[in-house]
C-alpha cells in the first residue's frame, strides 16, 4: 500500500459555502474514488475521479454539486458546493494501485459538518 | 446485480470473548472478491483482507481469521481473544473483476468490546 492524506481532516463550514477536500497519494494510482458516509451508514460512491477527464459520477451525484478534479496520477480533489446540512458527512478518497489486485485503500476521511 | 448483506448491526462483547462477523453475498460472476474493512472511531477505513473467489482457503493472521464459504456465499470475519482496540465499525465488500468494477458495501456492523 501507500500513503493517502486528505485535507482538511475536518471542517465545520455554513450552509450555502463549499468546501474543497484535497487528496494525495505519495505513489502513482490507476483509481481514484470520492466516496460519502452518512451518519451512521455505508459508504457510498459518489464518482470515480479521472486523471485529465471528467469524472464519472454515480447516480444521484451531479457535477454541479460535486465538482472534482483530478490533475495527475497522485492527486485529486472533491468540491462540496453550497452546502446544506444534509451534506455533513465523512468523505472518503480511495484508490487503486496498478498491481492489478483489486485492493482498494482509503484515505483518513473528511469529517463535514454543516450548520 | 451484487449485494452484500451484514445481518448483525451491533455485537458487543467482553474483553477476551471470541466474536464472529457474519458477511453473506451475491453475485452472478464466477469471478470475484471479497473484502473486510475495519473503521475505527477516527473515521478511516482500513483495510484488512481480500479473498479471491478461486481461493477458497481460509486465512489467519493473528487474531483475526476468516472462514470462504462459496456453497453458502459467506465470508464470515472471527476475532478470538477479543481487545477493546477491536471495538470499530466493520465492513464486508464484494468487487467483480474488471477494471472498471466496484465495491459493494454491506452495511457494517459496530462491535464494541467491554473491559
Amino acid at each position: 500500500s501507500a500513503v493517502i492524506s486528505q485535507k482538511p481532516s475536518r471542517d465545520i463550514c455554513q450552509r450555502g459555502t463549499s468546501l474543497t477536500i484535497q487528496c494525495q497519494v505519495d505513489s502513482q494510482v490507476t483509481m481514484m474514488f470520492w466516496y460519502r458516509q452518512q451518519p451512521g451508514q455505508s459508504l457510498t460512491l459518489i464518482a470515480t475521479a479521472n486523471q485529465g477527464s471528467e469524472a464519472t459520477y454515480e447516480s444521484g451525484f451531479v457535477i454541479d454539486k460535486f465538482p472534482i478534479s483530478r490533475p495527475n496520477l497522485t492527486f485529486s480533489t472533491l468540491t462540496v458546493s453550497n452546502m446544506s446540512p444534509e451534506d455533513s458527512s465523512i468523505y472518503l478518497c480511495s484508490v487503486l494501485f496498478p498491481s492489478g489486485v483489486y485492493e482498494q485503500y482509503f484515505g483518513p476521511g473528511t469529517r463535514l459538518t454543516v450548520t | 446485480a451484487q449485494k452484500v448483506t451484514q445481518a448483525q448491526t451491533e455485537i458487543s462483547v467482553v474483553e477476551k470473548e471470541d466474536v464472529t462477523l457474519d458477511c453473506v453475498y451475491e453475485t452472478r460472476d464466477t469471478t470475484y472478491y471479497l473484502f473486510w474493512y475495519k473503521q475505527p472511531p477516527s473515521g478511516e477505513l482500513v483495510f484488512l483482507i481480500r479473498r479471491n473467489s478461486f481461493d477458497e482457503q481460509n486465512e489467519i493472521s493473528g487474531r483475526y481469521s476468516w472462514n470462504f464459504q462459496k456453497s453458502t456465499s459467506s465470508f464470515n470475519f472471527t476475532i478470538t481473544a477479543s481487545q477493546v482496540v477491536d471495538s470499530a465499525v466493520y465492513f464486508c465488500a464484494l468487487r467483480r473483476a474488471g477494471a472498471n468494477s466496484k465495491l459493494t458495501f454491506g452495511k457494517g456492523i459496530t462491535l464494541s468490546v467491554r473491559p
